[in-house]
């Protein structure tokens, strides 16, 4: 079965400084991947998505990730972070072997900017 | 404005007492799914549909049971709920399958006591 997995349950950055946020997946065919973020008692809302076109995606808010198949990867970065930006981070790959319908989601990172 | 919405956002209730957690989408969406999230566990697909009267099980169906009658809506049934269910759920759409991304709704936390 795929998997999604992030590292940094937790990431803090000062406003202004970049934002990276990594996402790393198990699968021996590239998959659709998404980065969903989830701001306090809110559901999650798409930041940005790969489909199998252009490997550096652009999103909403700044936001974009690239696609790195040789490092199964797909880190999402912000140039410059905003006090706006702090919430819950989300990465999810779409299950190709069972159903495209299974989005598997990674356990989450949650971010913090410092004034 | 296109959304999923669920009803309700908050309920507590007792160990097996039954209940129905409504979702409607106004998308005209095919694909629904319910997700729980639990601390340090992200989110996990318990049931998902295809389509009016097709639906598969997730990763954790058990205690759950869906019904997709009608495009629309996607209930989420807790016949006989426990203090294991306790979470928060939600209720997502998508119009392509897979590749599009889902709409999700505000959720809903449940605790059983």
């Amino acid at each position: 079965a795929q998997s999604v997995t992030q590292l940094g349950s937790h990431v803090s950055v000062s406003e202004g400084a970049l934002v990276l946020l990594r996402c790393n997946y198990s699968s021996s065919v590239p998959p659709y991947l998404f980065w969903y973020v989830q701001y306090p008692n809110q559901g999650l809302q798409l930041l940005l998505k790969y489909t199998s076109a252009a490997t550096l995606v652009k999103g909403i808010n700044g936001f974009e990730a690239e696609f790195k198949k040789s490092e199964t990867s797909f880190h999402l970065t912000k140039p410059s972070a905003h006090m706006s930006d702090a919430a819950e981070y989300f990465c999810a790959v779409s299950d190709f072997k069972t159903s495209y319908d299974k989005v598997i989601f990674g356990p989450g990172t949650s971010l913090s900017v410092i004034p | 404005e296109a959304q999923v919405t669920q009803n309700p956002r908050y309920l507590i209730t007792v160990t097996g007492k039954k209940l129905t957690v409504t979702c409607s989408q106004n998308m005209n969406h095919e694909y629904m799914s319910w997700y729980r999230q639990d601390p340090g566990l992200g989110l996990r697909q318990i049931y998902y549909s295809m389509n009016v009267e097709v639906t598969d099980k997730g990763d954790v169906p058990e205690g759950y049971k869906v019904s997709r009658k009608e495009k629309r809506n996607f209930p989420l049934i807790l016949e006989s709920p426990s203090p294991n269910q306790t979470s928060l759920y939600f209720c997502a759409s998508s119009l392509n399958r897979g590749g599009g991304g889902y709409t999700f709704g505000s959720g809903t936390r449940l605790t059983v006591v």
